[in-house]
């Protein structure tokens, strides 16, 4: 079965301190790999996709991440957490396809402290 | 980038009326059309596929006499929720996707509050 999974529900981290958020899939075809983040009451913003090629991704707001098909992971990192970066984190997975849509992990809420 | 445009952002109403929500692309054309639901805390969970001219594909356990879908053209979709109860209360997000990589588009999110 095709599934996304976020190992962590709620994750808190120092202003500051490193993150890595974990994200796991199943997956038949080659999977397409996303992180969106949601603010509260607000839609999904795109943060980074991996299609193909370096498996190292970097996107928006200095977050990065890692593809490695052999644990069919995709983490997400950022070395400095600042406090806007505390929203929920969804990552996702699907096909190049059209007409395929998304599948989505239930996603990790990021809270940050001072 | 593309833009995928939702409205309403926020809709309350009575129990029982209908609600109808528009997803339109601004600038591509959005072949398919995807829904979703989100409920507090929840993840995003997919409601309905519809390609523009077809009727829409539902995912199990949605109803498609309550949750209609209409994709009349490749820039709008709506969604109607008809005969709203108080636990069709939710989160909405469209998602179109279309340009030249075939890439999704999501919209802000409409959030339903029936009383």
């Amino acid at each position: 079965a095709q599934s996304v999974t976020q190992p962590d529900i709620h994750i808190t981290v120092s202003e500051g301190a490193s993150l890595e958020l974990r994200c796991n899939y199943s997956y038949g075809a080659t999977p397409y790999l996303f992180w969106y983040v949601q603010s509260p009451g607000q839609g999904l913003q795109l943060l980074l996709k991996y299609f193909s090629g370096d498996t190292l991704v970097q996107g928006i707001k200095g977050f990065e991440a890692e593809f490695k098909r052999s644990q069919s992971s995709f983490n997400l990192r950022k070395p400095s957490v600042h406090w806007s970066d505390a929203a929920e984190y969804f990552c996702a997975v699907g096909a190049n396809q059209a007409g395929t849509a998304l599948i989505f992990g239930k996603g990790t809420t990021l809270s940050v402290s001072s | 980038g593309a833009v995928v445009s939702q409205h309403p952002s926020w809709v309350i109403c009575k129990s029982g009326t209908s609600v109808k929500i528009e997803c339109r692309s601004l600038d591509f054309q959005a072949t398919t059309m995807f829904w979703y639901r989100q409920f507090p805390k929840q993840s995003l969970m997919l409601m309905a596929t519809s390609n523009e001219g077809s009727k829409a594909t539902y995912e199990q356990g949605v109803e498609k006499d309550k949750f209609l879908i209409n994709h009349a053209s490749l820039t709008l979709s709506t969604l109607t929720v008809t005969s709203a109860h108080p636990e069709d209360s939710s989160f909405y997000i469209c998602s179109g996707q279309g340009g030249p990589a075939g890439e999704l588009f999501f919209g802000e999110g409409s959030r339903l509050t029936v009383l």
